[in-house]
């Protein structure tokens, strides 16, 4: 089955380290996407990619990174200089040159402790 | 640049109420619209879309028209039922960018 995975699905980091999260998708896109969602808010863009071996910003890069060395796979690094990383962050796909939908994966909920 | 406005939330309906949900935009191009809908603790699955004038999408009883003369694209649904408590976004789509509006959540009560 076609899809996008994202694990873990629950994820604990003690203050001061780096985490890396995972986002696999086997649906063919060009374009890969993360977003950060917190308790009744939207969804915020972190970053973006519309094909390998490049990426922007998105809204709140500060303090997380990305990679893009294959087309299926966008992991997602939220590291010790982002100030408050508790939150729910999706990963989604879509196809590029058009207005078409994106397709999320399930999230992953990572908590500081 | 590209936005959206979302009604605010939390909606309480009883079971078999009309539901609508607003959603007006702002976009430089001609958007593709979008209703996506989240349920606890999962991801974004998409309800329904349109992608020019006057065009209804629509989905287990749900549906949106895309308003171009009001940039708007509302949700509507005629009778609501408890498995439709949810997390619903509008999201214009521009580009291969989304916009997310904040989300309106929606608990049905029988």
């Amino acid at each position: 089955d076609g899809g996008i995975t994202q694990s873990p699905k629950y994820l604990f980091r003690k203050e001061g380290q780096n985490v890396t999260l995972s986002c696999e998708q086997n649906l063919n896109h060009d374009a890969m996407y993360w977003y950060r969602q917190d308790p009744g808010q939207g969804l915020r863009l972190i970053y973006y990619s519309q094909i390998v071996n490049d990426f922007q910003k998105g809204d709140i890069a500060e303090g997380y990174s990305v990679s893009r060395e294959k087309k299926e796979s966008f992991p997602l690094t939220v590291t010790s200089a982002q100030k408050n990383p508790t939150a729910f962050y999706l990963c989604a796909s879509g196809l590029m040159g058009g207005n078409t939908e994106a397709f999320f994966g399930q999230g992953t909920r990572l908590t500081v402790v | 640049g590209d936005s959206v406005t979302q009604m605010e939330g939390p909606v309480t309906l009883s079971e078999e109420a009309f539901l609508t949900i607003n959603c007006t935009y702002t976009a430089t191009g001609y958007p593709s619209l979008f209703w996506y809908v989240q349920y606890p603790g999962e991801g974004l699955q998409l309800l329904l879309k349109a992608t020019k004038a006057d065009d209804k999408g629509s989905n287990k009883g749900f549906e949106a028209t895309y308003r171009k003369e009001t940039t708007s694209f509302h949700l509507e649904k005629g009778s609501v039922q408890v498995s439709d408590s949810a997390v619903y976004f509008c999201a214009p789509s521009h580009g291969n960018q989304f916009y997310f509006g904040t989300g309106t959540s929606l608990t049905v009560i029988p």
